[in-house]
């Protein structure tokens, strides 16, 4: 079965960087997009991007230009999410999310556990 | 970015057995129906209900239906079972950057 397992909580002070994993199985990793998904306590849900696992190409939300970096290790089927310059507004759950379609863009159909970032001094 | 607006904007009051309709509204036209929903219960990840606007995802009940085009979208639950009580979200994939809805909690009465 398809599952996606994400890494454990993190506690992190504000400026630094923090890099979550994503490990996938029960699918061929290189053929379906992988999103990841922000929700701040209170806050809607908030796609920050996807990577194509097959080629690494990655797109990213404006909203975290320049912070976020998606990459993932084919060999590991693994994806994995690094934010930089955390600020206490970063404190949320983090998910990682399959896409229904394969290598496009569409609902997101399989999601990991969450993981959960708290940013404090 | 294609903001979308959920209604009631906040908690849908309801019974066991009862109907719900939870609207969806877009800033701008959503292209080709990329629209989907999802139901989130605390401490869990969304759990994807609809896509393409009205189609199923794989296990979903057919007590869940979607609807609508353009900027107008609603997700029906045509009879309320215990295990629906939970939050939904609207979210369109027709234009990057992807967007969700605010969410409608719908609770029991």
């Amino acid at each position: 079965q398809v599952q996606l397992v994400q890494s454990g909580a993190e506690v992190k002070k504000p400026g630094a960087s923090v890099r979550i994993s994503c490990k996938t199985s029960g699918y061929t990793f290189t053929k379906y997009t992988v999103h990841w998904v922000r929700q701040a306590p209170g806050q809607r849900l908030e796609w920050m991007g996807w990577i194509n696992p097959d080629n690494g190409d990655t797109k990213y939300s404006q909203n975290f230009q320049g912070r976020v970096t998606i990459t993932r290790d084919t060999s590991a089927t693994t994806a994995y999410m690094e934010l930089s310059s955390l600020r206490s507004e970063d404190t949320a759950v983090f998910y990682c999310a399959r896409d229904l379609t394969g290598r496009t863009v569409s609902a997101f159909d399989y999601w990991g556990q969450g993981t959960r970032v708290t940013v404090s001094s | 970015e294609i903001v979308l607006t959920q209604s009631p904007g906040s908690i849908l009051s309801l019974s066991p057995g009862e109907r719900a309709t939870l609207s969806c509204r877009a800033s701008q036209s959503i292209s080709s129906n990329y629209l989907a929903w999802y139901q989130q219960k605390p401490g869990q990840a969304p759990r994807l209900l609809i896509y393409g606007v009205s189609s199923r995802a794989t296990g979903i009940p057919d007590r869940f239906s979607g609807s609508g085009s353009g900027t107008d979208f609603t997700l029906t639950i045509s009879r309320l079972e215990p295990e629906d009580f939970a939050v939904y979200y609207c979210q369109q994939y027709g234009r990057s950057p992807l967007t969700f809805g605010g969410g409608t909690k719908v609770e029991i009465k």
